[in-house]
């Protein structure tokens, strides 16, 4: 069965530094979402992307944060400047099209730490 | 803003009784609802997806009802294992814009022997 898939599955970093975390959609799917979790939270929406192109963004994902799909199968989530309230689980999602009736399914997450 | 709510306490059931989580929302009623499990230090898994002019959903033991006039939904697990014991996600989707999901924080659910 296709699956979303993510790496790593552990980044730790430092305060200030920047992060790139991979993932890679299902392959026939369209769009492509990043979430996150803090530790005991909800699973709150970042970014959501299609056709090459940001389509909506949340009020957490401000100018340290980025998305791109580089190639044909990967999709990245890029984050400047680390601050220690970005420490959290990170997933990323992906859906057939953008029907809006479409299940997005997740991927295993990144848990990023940062110090 | 949408607020949603999930049974905050967990919720402890015997192995083969039928759960029922619960998933009430506020102000606009969202255009689909998906049902979530999600295990410790895991990515959400997808279940179930019910559309606004739909009023119940079926998958093998699981079951969703939709009420946008309680602006409630309710999951149902029939039959349950000890390997359902999860936190289950409710999430509310929205036409148009980029298909942003809102959770609600999950309810935990144990089943016991």
């Amino acid at each position: 069965e296709p699956e979303v898939t993510q790496t790593p599955s552990h980044q730790v970093t430092q305060m200030g530094q920047e992060v790139i975390l991979r993932c890679v959609p299902i392959s026939n799917h369209l769009y492509f979402y990043w979430y996150r979790q803090i530790l005991g939270q909800k699973v709150e929406f970042l970014v959501s992307f299609y056709n090459n192109e940001i389509s909506e963004k949340s009020e957490i994902f401000d100018d340290q944060f980025s998305v791109e799909r580089p190639d044909g199968s990967n999709f990245t989530l890029k984050i400047r400047s680390t601050k220690l309230e970005d420490s959290a689980m990170y997933f990323c999602a992906s859906s057939e099209s953008g029907a809006g009736y479409n299940e997005q399914f997740f991927g295993p997450g990144t848990r990023l730490t940062v110090l | 803003s949408q607020k949603i709510e999930q049974n905050s306490e967990a919720l402890n059931i015997q192995e083969g009784k039928t759960a029922t989580l619960t998933c009430n929302y506020t102000n606009y009623s969202p255009a689909y609802l998906q049902w979530y499990r999600q295990d410790p230090g895991r990515g959400p898994v997808f279940l179930l997806l019910i559309r606004e002019n739909e009023k119940e959903k079926r998958k093998e033991r699981l079951k969703v009802t939709f009420d946008t006039t309680l602006k409630q939904s309710l999951f149902h697990i029939t039959a349950s294992q000890p390997a359902d014991s999860a936190t289950y996600l409710c999430a509310l989707g929205f036409t148009g814009g980029g298909n942003k999901l809102t959770f609600g924080t999950g309810t935990q659910l144990k089943v016991e022997l």
